[in-house]
């Protein structure tokens, strides 16, 4: 069964740097997404991603975050200086809008840690 | 998208039905109703949707009431792999709406 995948599983950077969170969605799925979780809180939406341009974006996805599709397989996501409150779990998703059906699945995440 | 109500947490014997409730009173005509899982750290897990009628795949059955103001997840024989924070969510079709994550309820299933 296709499945989204991610990388890395943990990436551990210096406050201020620059991460960049990899993703695969699935083959023939063309809507994107990027959500982020903080340890103990809800899973929060930060961007959607269609016909290679942002559909729609949280407040939480400031400048500081951008995304793009660089090839027909990778969805990234890149935060440009991190800061400490960057900490979380980011899960990438996709979907195939359907009239009745346009489930998202989720890859299973990469976990930031920002020191 | 119509806001839901769960419980904080439950729990399920193994081998039991595990019967998850959700109120979304606010629930508009063309509003479905999801439901995801997230098994400890890793990514939320579709698990089954609906609009009106009841639906049953290999993992759950979705019964909506008729008024569809709630709607109960059943997991016919728990595991303990079935434990795991559960999610409603009442959200409208089409990939530019985003579905909206709450608290959900943290069912335990014991042996």
């Amino acid at each position: 069964e296709p499945e989204v995948t991610q990388t890395p599983s943990h990436q551990v950077t210096q406050m201020g740097q620059e991460v960049i969170l990899r993703c695969v969605p699935i083959s023939n799925h063309l809507y994107f997404y990027w959500y982020r979780q903080i340890l103990g809180q809800k899973v929060e939406f930060l961007v959607s991603f269609y016909n290679n341009e942002i559909s729609e974006k949280s407040e939480i996805f400031d400048d500081q975050f951008s995304v793009e599709r660089p090839d027909g397989s990778n969805f990234t996501l890149k935060i440009r200086s991190t800061k400490l409150e960057d900490s979380a779990m980011y899960f990438c998703a996709s979907s195939v809008p359907r009239p009745s059906t346009d489930t998202q699945y989720f890859g299973p995440g990469t976990r930031l840690t920002v020191l | 998208d119509a806001k839901t109500t769960q419980p904080t947490s439950m729990d399920c014997a193994e081998g039991r039905a595990a019967n998850l409730p959700c109120n979304h009173s606010t629930i508009s005509g063309n509003e479905y109703v999801y439901w995801y899982r997230q098994i400890h750290s890793q990514g939320p897990q579709y698990i089954i949707h609906g609009l009106k009628n009841n639906e049953t795949n290999e993992m759950a059955s979705l019964i909506i009431t008729e008024d569809r103001k709630s709607s109960t997840l059943i997991l016919p024989h728990a595991t303990l792999r079935d434990t795991a924070v559960y999610y409603c969510i009442v959200r409208l079709s089409g990939g530019s709406y985003i579905p909206t994550f709450g608290r959900g309820t943290s069912l335990i299933v014991h042996p």
